[in-house]
């Protein structure tokens, strides 16, 4: 078996800040992505990369950038944190389409 | 676009007790459905998954049923346990099969004794 391994865990930034979470995959999966989850609101995807150097934006991109310099791995930069933002920022990656696999997340908290 | 909707935010049971959570979706294509499950401070992790109507899935002692009639995909389970307390997604695959999901906003199942 595989894992998906973020860090860091935890993140506190300030508001303003770029802020740059990580993600490393050793599935060998083509596809990877970055999901947030709010309290009560679901997963909302942010970015998805089907390949190494490829970037598509999903319904959350604003306020985000991300890379994939690798196949394993796939990073995403809060460009501005806003003040009293708190999220747990799920990546995540697949070799189908047809299962996902997930990371325990980084949780972000903005003061 | 796609939506999926559960309409329990929160749920609590006693062990021993049946299980169902409702999803219904909205798709202009046919795709698969799935059922994720996170424990606290874990990763979401796959529970059921299903692309055929009216064909029963089960998995850890759950089930569910995809009705493209009714746009359903209820989870059930016929006996609550203690370890069944945990935060369950129900979520719909685009149509493009990159693994695109669109999540319903999830539902907080508490069992207790």
């Amino acid at each position: 078996g595989g894992i998906i391994t973020q860090t860091p865990k935890f993140l506190i930034g300030q508001e303003g800040q770029k802020l740059t979470l990580k993600c490393q995959q050793n599935f060998n999966h083509d596809t990877m992505y970055w999901y947030r989850q709010d309290s009560g609101k679901g997963l909302r995807l942010i970015y998805y990369s089907i390949t190494e150097n490829d970037l598509q934006k999903g319904d959350l991109s604003e306020g985000y950038d991300a890379s994939r310099e690798k196949k394993s791995s796939f990073s995403l930069t809060v460009t501005s944190a806003q003040k009293n933002e708190m999220a747990v920022f799920l990546c995540a990656s697949s070799p189908t389409g047809t299962e996902v696999f997930f990371g325990k997340g980084t949780r972000l908290t903005v003061v | 676009g796609d939506s999926v909707t559960q309409t329990e935010g929160l749920v609590t049971l006693t062990e021993g007790l049946p299980v169902m959570l409702n999803c219904t979706y909205q798709t202009a294509y046919s795709t698969f459905l799935f059922w994720y499950v996170q424990h606290l401070n874990e990763a979401p992790k796959l529970l059921l998954k299903s692309s055929t109507d009216n064909k029963r899935t089960e998995h850890q002692g759950f089930h569910a049923t995809l009705h493209k009639s009714s746009s359903s995909f209820h989870l059930q389970k016929s006996s609550a346990q203690l370890s069944d307390s945990a935060l369950y997604y129900c979520a719909l695959s685009d149509r493009t099969n990159t693994g695109k999901l669109t999540f319903g906003d999830g539902t907080v199942l508490t069992v207790k004794p």
